[in-house]
């Protein structure tokens, strides 16, 4: 089975543009998570969707939104990009909770 | 803002020997993941605990939970070169599934 796939893997923006990141979770997993990890940092959590609505948002502004498709893929979309959005953003999915989430290899986001 | 926090923040050992690294975190959990990481990729989940478990295993990987201290072990025996890599552990509490990170362990092993 295909794991957690993310793309694109690099991305390179400058200041005041947009972003679209894709997520495609594994077959059969309804929960999507992001994730941005800032070098030498764990992962924070940005956004929790299952069964296209969101069940948890976290600490970033309101320039991060993102939606889940009825295929279960997901969007994560960035607006008004900053240098400090520069990170690997993550995604992860998995069937329900108290289950371990599979991640994806990131998508690389460096803003100039 | 980040639950757990892995001690130590580096750890270099030589190959065949084993590695320890803990977590405390703050909140109550219904579960704890560990976590590893090569070179800024994917994570690749490693093991789960749940809060009514004390102890679990996975091959050369050993994971302790001690609820009343908010703590938890992750043990690596007769440690490999390719085990070189950033060690995290992730706290999930509450009704979301959400993932709470430290910052990480990283573990070097020199072969």
């Amino acid at each position: 089975d295909a794991g957690v796939t993310q793309s694109p893997t690099h991305l390179i923006k400058t200041r005041g543009q947009h972003v679209t990141l894709r997520c495609s979770p594994i077959s059969g997993h309804k929960s999507v998570s992001w994730y941005q990890q800032v070098l030498g940092q764990g992962p924070q959590f940005i956004f929790q969707y299952y069964e296209k609505e969101e069940r948890g948002r976290g600490n970033f502004p309101d320039r991060f939104s993102a939606r889940q498709f009825p295929n279960y893929s997901s969007e994560l979309n960035v607006n008004a990009l900053l240098l400090g959005d520069s990170a690997l953003y993550l995604c992860a999915s998995s069937p329900h909770s108290n289950q371990p989430q599979h991640f994806g290899d990131g998508t690389r986001l460096s803003i100039l | 803002s980040q639950q757990g926090e892995e001690d130590p923040q580096a750890l270099s050992i030589q190959e065949g020997e084993n590695a320890t690294m803990n977590c405390s975190y703050k909140t109550s959990i219904n579960n704890l993941q560990w976590y590893r990481q090569n070179s800024g990729r994917g994570l690749v989940h490693l093991i789960l605990i749940r809060s009514n478990e004390r102890e679990k295993h996975s091959g050369r990987l050993r994971v302790t939970l001690d609820t009343s201290k908010k703590s938890s072990s992750l043990l690596i025996t007769a440690s490999r070169a390719a085990d070189t890599a950033s060690y995290f552990c992730a706290t999930e509490g509450g009704s979301n599934y959400k993932l709470t990170f430290g910052k990480g362990t990283l573990l070097t092993v020199n072969p």
